[in-house]
């Protein structure tokens, strides 16, 4: 089983700029989630969606980041303008359902300049 | 206070040690736990997940759940340079869907 594909796997921009990243989940998993994860810390979730519906998306900062998920298999996140404190690598994930355990790809590292 | 509270280490010990690696939480509505290993420039893969309080075990690790306590552990037995990452705790409501992670325990097993 081909895992969740990520790409592009570095990104370096300075602030102010936009950037786009791209998700192809696990064929057949219906959620597909976006995180950010600030080095030290945890995954944080910034969107979850149910095939091509946002199921949560409350700690997305909407004034600057945006993600759609299209005929409900890929996926992008957007950011735009990017801050400093936007430095972090993000991740997706994928699961066959909501209530399954998620499956994470290796993420694209950004660093704002 | 964190939902989450984890341990950041690092923690470094000799290969074939036991290895143990905790977490606590907050939230009594918490559900469902599961471990992550996350090499570097990886991302997490998922090692363990439970939703029931007592032991799950599978090969050289084991998950511990005490929800009277709010406390999850994970052990390594016979500790091996590979299993050298870092480790997250994750967990869930049973009625929401987000995860919430601690902050990870990074280890280092000595050969």
């Amino acid at each position: 089983e081909a895992g969740v594909a990520q790409s592009p796997r570095y990104k370096i921009i300075e602030k102010r700029q936009s950037v786009a990243f791209w998700c192809n989940p696990i064929s057949g998993h219906a959620t597909l989630y976006w995180y950010q994860q600030i080095l030290g810390q945890g995954p944080k979730l910034l969107i979850q969606f149910q095939n091509n519906g946002v199921v949560d998306d409350s700690q997305l900062p909407k004034d600057r980041f945006s993600a759609e998920r299209l005929k409900g298999v890929d996926s992008t996140l957007k950011i735009q303008p990017a801050k400093l404190e936007d430095s972090a690598v993000y991740l997706c994930a994928s699961s066959l359902t909501g209530d399954q355990p998620q499956h994470f790809g290796d993420g694209t590292r950004l660093s704002i300049l | 206070q964190k939902e989450v509270e984890q341990d950041p280490g690092p923690l470094s010990v000799p290969e074939g040690a036991i290895v143990s690696l905790n977490c606590t939480y907050s939230n009594s509505a918490f559900q469902y736990f599961m471990w992550y290993r996350q090499y570097s420039r990886k991302g997490p893969e998922l090692l363990m997940y439970t939703y029931s309080s007592g032991n799950k075990e599978d090969g050289r690790f084991t998950a511990q759940v005490d929800k009277s306590s709010k406390y999850i552990s994970l052990f390594i037995r016979d500790s091996q340079p590979s299993d050298s990452a870092t480790y997250l705790c994750a967990i869930r409501a049973g009625s929401a869907r987000q995860l919430t992670f601690g902050s990870g325990t990074q280890l280092t097993v000595l050969p």
